[in-house]
């Protein structure tokens, strides 16, 4: 079955202990995505990568690192968590069309990862 | 960066009456724009997109208009029904790799 994963899907910790939530993809798309959603707020994009070895911030990116070592997998790593990270955390993949300037990007989000930072 | 907002962020319709959302953005170096339905407790699905280079586009009972000259697009969904009840986001992107998205709009189909 094609789909986004991730893991975990719950997790509760403590500010500053360090943490990773792994996104894995099984569609070999290129593209791949992290988003908070925040009540009020909407999704905001954190970081994305377009290959392997190829990562760019979005438009929330303090405190969060992301790696792309295998087109498979896009891990979000938070160094040292604070309450402000508190959130819904969404991984999405695409298959990355790109037709002259006319390019979109249908992105297929993962299950969603709710992180409560105390 | 690209500044996205959305209206109305709440929207009750009756059952088999249309419903819009509408959106606006500011940088006019955007040239795709999709819509996502998120289900209360789901992830978002994308429901319809359009490309900067087409006016209108629809699937069955979803169109979406696109407004270049004044920077803004909106949803459009007919005959609406119960199923519809969900948070729809707006979004744009500049060569599908940066996106911003609105703040949602909470449907609510009332049977």
């Amino acid at each position: 079955e094609a789909q986004v994963t991730q893991n975990p899907r719950y997790l509760i910790t403590v500010t500053g202990k360090k943490l990773t939530v792994t996104c894995s993809q099984n569609m070999n798309h290129e593209y791949m995505s992290w988003y908070r959603q925040d009540p009020g707020l909407g999704l905001r994009q954190i970081y994305y990568s377009m290959n392997v070895e190829v990562t760019d911030k979005g438009d929330v990116p303090e405190g969060y690192k992301v790696s792309r070592k295998e087109k498979r997998n896009f891990p979000l790593i938070l160094e040292s968590p604070s309450p402000n990270q508190t959130s819904l955390y969404f991984c999405a993949s695409s298959p990355l069309q790109l037709k002259s300037v006319y390019s979109y990007n249908e992105q297929f989000f993962g299950p969603g990862t709710r992180l409560t930072v105390l | 960066g690209e500044n996205v907002e959305q209206h109305p962020s709440t929207l009750s319709v009756q059952e088999g009456d249309s419903a819009v959302i509408k959106c606006t953005y500011s940088d006019s170096a955007s040239n795709y724009f999709p819509w996502y339905k998120q289900e209360l407790g789901k992830r978002p699905q994308l429901i319809i997109d359009i490309r900067s280079n087409v006016g209108e586009k629809k699937d069955q009972r979803i169109a979406v208009t696109l407004n270049k000259t004044a920077k803004h697009f909106s949803l459009h969904i007919t005959e609406t029904q119960p199923e519809d009840s969900a948070v729809y986001f707006c979004a744009a992107s500049i060569a599908g790799n940066q996106f911003y998205f609105g703040t949602g709009t909470s449907l609510t189909v009332i049977p």
